[in-house]
């Protein structure tokens, strides 16, 4: 079955960056881009970016562009969010997401960025 | 981009009820939406794709329907496992945009 594995929970200092994982495993990961989704406290979920792990093509919301570095390792079907200058406003939840032909079908179970020095 | 308008913002009902909430699309979107549930602690779980496609195992008490800018999702008799945060979510166009959410929670 898919399964979206994500790294774990993470403690970073404000301006440091974070290196997060998403191994895919269940189907052909270069099939599906994958997508990354931020769910702020007590908000609605945003889309960060996507990549397409075949082509290594990637998109971003602006919102994020100079923020998001996303990355996939084709041997080990991960896919990796870098997210840099790191201030309390990202201390949240990101989520992967698996997006198929008719919409973004499996979720990862997320990982708990937490900014403090 | 496209906003996605959810409402109500939240609600309560009762076992057997039946439950509707909206999402209304800032511009055309086709059929390009899904309904997610999200109960606490949990990640978002797909129910309907395309507006009105029941994902495999959902329970058919829920129903998606709508097109163009107007959505929206029905459960029919709402059950004790059903309280949660539905979403609806836009994939017509990036960035890819969720409504706000709806808070469904039992009397």
């Amino acid at each position: 079955q898919v399964k979206l594995l994500q790294s774990g929970a993470a403690l970073v200092k404000p301006g440091d960056s974070v290196k997060m994982s998403c191994k895919a495993s269940g189907y052909t990961f270069t099939d599906y881009i994958i997508h990354w989704v931020k769910q702020s406290h007590g908000k609605s979920l945003e889309c960060i970016g996507y990549i397409n792990p075949y082509s290594d093509i990637t998109n971003y919301n602006e919102n994020f562009k100079t923020k998001a570095t996303l990355t996939v390792d084709k041997s080990s079907s991960t896919a990796f969010m870098e997210f840099s200058r790191l201030t309390s406003e990202d201390s949240t939840i990101y989520y992967c997401a698996r997006e198929a032909s008719f919409g973004v079908d499996y979720w990862g179970p997320g990982v708990m960025v937490t900014v403090s020095s | 981009n496209t906003v996605m308008t959810q409402s109500p913002t939240s609600m309560f009902t009762s076992v057997g009820d039946r439950v509707t909430m909206s999402c209304e699309a800032s511009q055309n979107v086709g059929i390009n939406v899904g309904w997610y549930q999200q109960k606490t602690g949990q990640s978002p779980k797909r129910l309907i794709y395309w507006a009105s496609n029941r994902d495999t195992g959902v329970p058919d008490r829920f129903t998606g329907s709508g097109s163009g800018t107007d959505f929206t999702l029905t459960i029919s008799n709402m059950q004790a496992e059903d309280p949660a945060i539905y979403y609806c979510l836009q994939h017509n166009s990036y960035p890819y945009t969720f409504g706000a959410g709806t808070k469904l929670e039992l009397k």
